[in-house]
């Protein structure tokens, strides 16, 4: 099957900076990519739809000055958390979607940030 | 739109006993459905999806699920559980018309497997 990467897959940073997260399609090129957020014991919830090229489109809810997400090329898609503090920390998840579009969403192996 | 309510948070069963984890959705267009597995700090596995056709789904490592339109139900179930089967399960099912793309998760279940 398709594989995607993160990383980094551990980071912790002190409030105030910036972390950046990003989300390789290894073998494939991924039109679409999509970045989660799993709180502890919970599930996951769709921040935002990254689409090469274009902007990307965020969920309700989600502040896109302060979750910046970038698609650059076909293969990779970033998440910048933008003056993180503590409440930002969380388990960050990106899935990506083949241009053939075969039904199946390819996870990443997530991306857990603590924030100090 | 679209929700998933997954029964009980933690389900516990013994080695080669019955799996069955529940879930309940709700859809005003025809759903696509899926089951997720999640094992510790890592990201989701497909384990079986359901778009259109045959209601009785095969995944891997011996899971299925049957799609009960009547029930609005996607429950998942193995006849033997092994212990590497412990970890979280969750349901999905698509996002309105939007093909397999947005997905909406349900709490998720956790199967915790005693020998």
């Amino acid at each position: 099957g398709a594989v995607v990467s993160q990383h980094p897959s551990w980071v912790i940073c002190k409030s105030g900076t910036s972390v950046k997260i990003e989300c390789r399609s290894l073998d494939f090129q991924a039109t679409t990519m999509f970045w989660y957020r799993q709180f502890p014991k919970q599930s996951l919830m769709l921040m935002a739809t990254s689409n090469e090229g274009s902007k990307a489109t965020y969920e309700q809810g989600v502040e896109k000055d302060k979750f910046l997400i970038n698609h650059a090329s076909l293969t990779l898609s970033t998440l910048t958390v933008t003056s993180a503090h503590p409440e930002d920390s969380s388990f960050y998840i990106c899935s990506a979607i083949t241009s053939q579009n075969t039904g199946e969403l390819f996870f990443g192996e997530g991306s857990r940030l603590t924030v100090l | 739109a679209q929700s998933v309510t997954q029964l009980g948070s933690h389900v516990s069963v013994s080695e080669g006993a019955l799996v069955l984890l529940r879930c309940n959705y709700s859809s005003s267009v025809p759903p696509y459905l899926f089951w997720y597995v999640q094992y510790p700090n890592q990201g989701l596995q497909l384990l079986l999806k359901y778009t259109t056709g045959a209601t009785l789904v095969k995944g891997i490592n011996g899971f299925e699920a049957e799609f009960k339109k009547s029930e609005t139900s996607f429950h998942l179930t193995k006849p033997s559980a092994h212990m590497s089967d412990a970890a979280e399960y969750f349901c999905a099912v698509t996002k309105g018309n939007t093909g397999f793309q947005k997905l909406v998760f349900g709490t998720g279940t956790r199967l915790l497997v005693s020998p």
